[in-house]
């Protein structure tokens, strides 16, 4: 059972290159998130998908983008990279309803 | 919005010492949670707190839901070298999905 899988976990960019990560579970989870972690700031909540086929904004979703494949899969899309968008990506999943989230080991994205 | 500020933002201590740590929010929340990150890893939940008043424990880990629901503790008892990590608070944003986060408290243990 392996959880809440992300991919890559190691990235680094040029400014205005595009990037997707992945992120998937297999836990049945109705509900998956996105955050980012930065020194100082804990984690703030990018995008988030309640249910299969629906997303919603969260705290910082500007220049992101978000597309729930499916039940399993979130992906998280960066369109033109920034140097700011340089953090620590975390996807998580939970039961609808529940507080309890799985999260992903991350994605440490590298913007120069 | 709800934000969630925590303190300590830093603790260095010698092991075997006690740890307190606190959460503090200007709105009320009716569940709070308590995760720990190790390094170079995702958070995993340590406690769920869903009641005013609540005391939880969790083995040498006791957390307080506080009765005004403005506030929560996290209590670590004789800590020993894996308790090292950042902890975050973490509280649902009413009717939606989601939760926000505090800033972390980063534990380190002097052997």
């Amino acid at each position: 059972n392996a959880g809440v899988t992300q991919t890559p976990k190691f990235q680094v960019l040029k400014t205005g290159q595009s990037m997707t990560l992945q992120c998937a579970q297999d836990m049945n989870h109705n509900s998956m998130y996105w955050y980012r972690q930065d020194p100082g700031m804990g984690l703030r909540l990018i995008y988030y998908s309640a249910s299969e086929g629906t997303t919603d904004k969260g705290e910082v979703p500007n220049g992101y983008n978000v597309s729930r494949l499916n039940k399993r899969e979130f992906s998280l899309r960066l369109e033109s990279a920034a140097p700011s968008q340089t953090s620590v990506y975390f996807c998580a999943s939970s039961v609808l309803g529940n507080y309890g989230y799985t999260f992903g080991s991350g994605t440490r994205l590298t913007v120069v | 919005g709800q934000q969630l500020n925590q303190s300590p933002q830093s603790m260095f201590i010698q092991e075997g010492e006690d740890v307190s740590m606190n959460c503090t929010s200007s709105s009320i929340f009716n569940t709070w949670l308590w995760y720990k990150q190790d390094p170079g890893e995702g958070p995993v939940l340590l406690i769920a707190l869903y009641k005013a008043g609540e005391l939880t424990s969790n083995g040498r880990l006791t957390a307080q839901f506080g009765i005004t629901r403005k506030d929560s503790f996290l209590n670590i008892s004789a800590s020993i070298p894996s308790d090292v990590g950042i902890y975050f608070c973490a509280g649902p944003i009413e009717g939606a999905q989601k939760l926000v986060f505090g800033q972390g408290t980063r534990l380190t243990i002097n052997p």
